[in-house]
């Protein structure tokens, strides 16, 4: 089966500019994450989607980042406006049954 | 803050020898997953034990829970070079965390 694919791989921006970057999970699962992974970190949780309604959304700075989901499939995570310490890779995940996730090659951002 | 503390930070074996990584947790928790990241695969799910088992096995992988000390610790057998990544626990509570990872380095 094919796994979840994320665009793009790389992208470089200026502070204070705007970024987004799309998901496609793996057909048939229910369940979407998006992730920030720091350098040297473990993935943080930003935001997980059941379908097309948010499941939890507690760590996402709601300020400047925001996420959907729309008719419950793709998705995407936006940035506006971005600052340097946003600079990380973005990583989204999905699953069918909310315990064994399947992660995509993520998106690295550099914010300059 | 994350949930998980993995220990050792980072951790160098011979090939052959066994791994050993620890994670504590801070809260209850429905299940603990174990993922494995290096450059080549990104992140994969390695396994997972449910908050009522102690112990599950998984080929040259054994994880522990103990719920009452809130840790579980993840042992890989007969370790390979390709073993070389960062591994991370991930619990499920009320939120899902990542710890901070343990990087263990197999030296051929």
């Amino acid at each position: 089966e094919a796994g979840v694919a994320q665009s793009p791989r790389y992208k470089i921006i200026e502070k204070r500019q705007s970024v987004a970057f799309w998901c496609n999970p793996i057909s048939g699962h229910a369940t979407l994450y998006w992730y920030q992974q720091i350098l040297g970190q473990g993935p943080k949780l930003l935001i997980q989607f059941q379908n097309n309604g948010v499941v939890d959304d507690s760590q996402l700075p709601k300020d400047r980042f925001s996420a959907e989901r729309l008719k419950g499939v793709d998705s995407t995570l936006k940035i506006q406006p971005a600052k340097l310490e946003d600079s990380a890779v973005y990583l989204c995940a999905s699953s069918v049954n909310n315990y064994e996730q399947y992660f995509g090659p993520g998106t690295r951002l550099t914010v300059t | 803050s994350q949930q998980g503390e993995e220990d050792p930070q980072a951790l160098s074996i011979q090939e052959g020898e066994n791994a050993t990584m620890n994670c504590s947790y801070k809260t209850s928790i429905n299940n603990l997953q174990w993922y494995r990241q290096n450059s080549g695969r990104g992140l994969v799910h390695l396994i997972l034990i449910r908050s009522n088992e102690r112990e599950k096995h998984s080929g040259r992988l054994r994880v522990t829970l103990d719920t009452s000390k809130k840790s579980s610790s993840l042992l890989i057998t007969a370790s390979r070079a390709a073993d070389t990544a960062s591994y991370f626990c991930a619990t499920d509570g009320n939120q899902f965390y990542f710890g901070t990872g343990t990087s263990l380095t197999v030296i051929p």
